[in-house]
C-alpha cells in the first residue's frame, strides 16, 4: 500500500522561510516529486529527487532521504504568491501516489 | 496546443446521468493518466495509458468508469449512471513516457452530480 503524510496547513510571513515535510511508506519508490497547486488550478511541477541530498531550484529546494522515507520542500523569501497548496508525491514506475498537500498561507 | 487542455471545464448533471470526459495531452507525449481530487483531498490515480493501452486499470473506483484513448493522443473518461459521491474534479495529466518523466497536468473538469 501506499501511505504519503504532510502536515494539512502551515503559516509564515512574507520574506521568511517555511519548510514542508513529508514522509512515505510505499510498496515501491522510483523518485519523488513536489507540486504547487493554487486554488482552482491544476498542480504545477516543482521538483523531483531520485537520489538523496539536496535539489537547489532558485528559491525552492527540496531533499530527499530514502532509508528515511522522508523528503521536504524548502521555501526561501516567501512572497504572497507562494500561497498554494504542496503536494507530495512518490513515483513508482508510471504511478505518483500524491500525498493529501498542505496549505502554506504567506501573510504580510 | 501548449499545454494539456481538458473540456468541459465545468459539468453539472443529474444523478443517473452518463458524463464523458476529454483531455487533449500534449502532442508527442506517449503517457496520459487520469486522476480525481475530491474536495479538500489528494489526488487519487484512477488510469494510465502509455500509447492507446491501458497497462493498470486498477483505480478506477468502479464498473461505471472506463477511459480510452486513440491515436495516442484525445482519451476520454466516461462515467455510466454517475452518483453524488462521483463529484470531483477530474484531473489529465501527460508525460513524454512513463519513466518517472515530469506530468504535466491539465486544468481539471469540475463534475457536480445533483
Amino acid at each position: 500500500g501506499q501511505n504519503i503524510d504532510q502536515p494539512t496547513e502551515m503559516t509564515a510571513t512574507e520574506g521568511a522561510i517555511v519548510q514542508i515535510n513529508c514522509t512515505y511508506q510505499t510498496s515501491g519508490f522510483n523518485g519523488l516529486f513536489w507540486y504547487q497547486q493554487h486554488a482552482g488550478e491544476a498542480p504545477t511541477f516543482l521538483s523531483y529527487n531520485v537520489l538523496d541530498g539536496l535539489e537547489e531550484k532558485g528559491r525552492f529546494s527540496s531533499f530527499l532521504s530514502r532509508s528515511k522515507g522522508y523528503s521536504y520542500l524548502l521555501l526561501k523569501e516567501l512572497q504572497m504568491k507562494d500561497s498554494a497548496s504542496y503536494l507530495c508525491a512518490v513515483s513508482n514506475d508510471y504511478k505518483l501516489s500524491f500525498g493529501a498537500g498542505t496549505t502554506v498561507t504567506v501573510r504580510a | 496546443g501548449a499545454g494539456v487542455s481538458q473540456s468541459p471545464s465545468n459539468k453539472v448533471t443529474e444523478k443517473g446521468k452518463d458524463v464523458e470526459l476529454r483531455c487533449d495531452p500534449i502532442s508527442g507525449h506517449t503517457a496520459l493518466y487520469w486522476y480525481r481530487q475530491r474536495l479538500g483531498q489528494g489526488l487519487e490515480f484512477l488510469i494510465y495509458f502509455q500509447g492507446n493501452s491501458a497497462p493498470d486499470k486498477s483505480g478506477l473506483p468502479s464498473d461505471r468508469f472506463s477511459a480510452e484513448r486513440t491515436g495516442e493522443s484525445v482519451s476520454t473518461l466516461t462515467i455510466q449512471r454517475t452518483q453524488q459521491e462521483d463529484s470531483a474534479v477530474y484531473l489529465c495529466a501527460s508525460s513524454l513516457d512513463t519513466a518517472n518523466y515530469e506530468q504535466y497536468f491539465g486544468p481539471g473538469t469540475r463534475l457536480t452530480v445533483t
